[in-house]
């Protein structure tokens, strides 16, 4: 089993949409939670860390539940601009290991 | 934020031959960064850790013989990939954090994009 697993997709979404990514983490040791957007052939960006309590940007929310090892995002009012691959990724604190899910790709269209 | 730089940012090589791809944190130093790689259509995968001043640790199924890496300074790390062949081709790239803690954002370099012939 892989220690991040995503569902990869492709999503394909109208503008102005509501999406929703899932992400589950098998390393009950993963202390920090990330999501990185990667466009083609880019390197991957920070989008937003996620903390246990949720936490909100723009149009972008992240929740992370511990209890069931999964994180969440979710990305509302969908824009053209969004298109792109969302990755997960979970950090052990001892190692400060970075593991990726395999990504999940979102293609909005006009 | 931070800047990461990779070089080179392309690179084609006959097979047989070794390329050496470097990883410099501009404007911090970091004792630790991470090698990536990532196939098309795939996510990016660990390949190891570089330590500054010590050996890499290098996660399960990779060929510490094949990818060599260095961390000689605290702003340079250098992959290596000796006696590249056309399976090797792949988008290579690396991740640094400022200072020595476990926490805290992994800046990226833009990576390198190797093809071996």
């Amino acid at each position: 089993r892989k220690e991040v697993e995503q569902d990869p997709g492709p999503f394909n979404v109208p503008e102005g949409a509501t999406v929703a990514f899932n992400c589950t983490y098998s390393n009950s040791a993963s202390q920090s939670f990330f999501w990185y957007r990667q466009d083609c052939r880019k390197e991957p960006k920070l989008l937003m860390s996620v903390y246990s309590s949720g936490n909100e940007d723009g149009r972008f929310t992240a929740q992370l539940n511990r209890a069931s090892q999964y994180i969440s995002l979710l990305i509302r009012d969908s824009k053209l601009s969004d298109s792109a691959t969302y990755l997960c990724g979970a950090r052990g604190s001892n190692t400060g290991k970075l593991i990726f899910g395999q990504g999940t790709t979102l293609q909005v269209k006009p | 934020g931070a800047v990461v730089s990779q070089h080179p940012s392309w690179v084609i090589c006959k097979s047989g031959t070794s390329v050496k791809i470097e990883c410099r944190s501009l404007d911090f130093q970091a004792t630790t960064m991470f090698w990536y790689r990532q196939f098309p259509k795939q996510s990016l995968m660990l390949m190891a850790t570089s330590n500054e001043g010590s050996k890499a640790t290098y996660e399960q199924g990779v060929e510490k013989d094949k990818f060599l890496i260095n961390h000689a300074s605290l702003t340079l790390s250098t992959l290596t990939v000796t006696s590249a062949h056309p399976e090797d081709s792949s988008f290579y790239i690396c991740s640094a954090r400022p200072g020595t803690q476990n926490t805290g954002e992994l800046f990226f370099g833009e990576g390198s994009r190797l093809t071996v012939l």
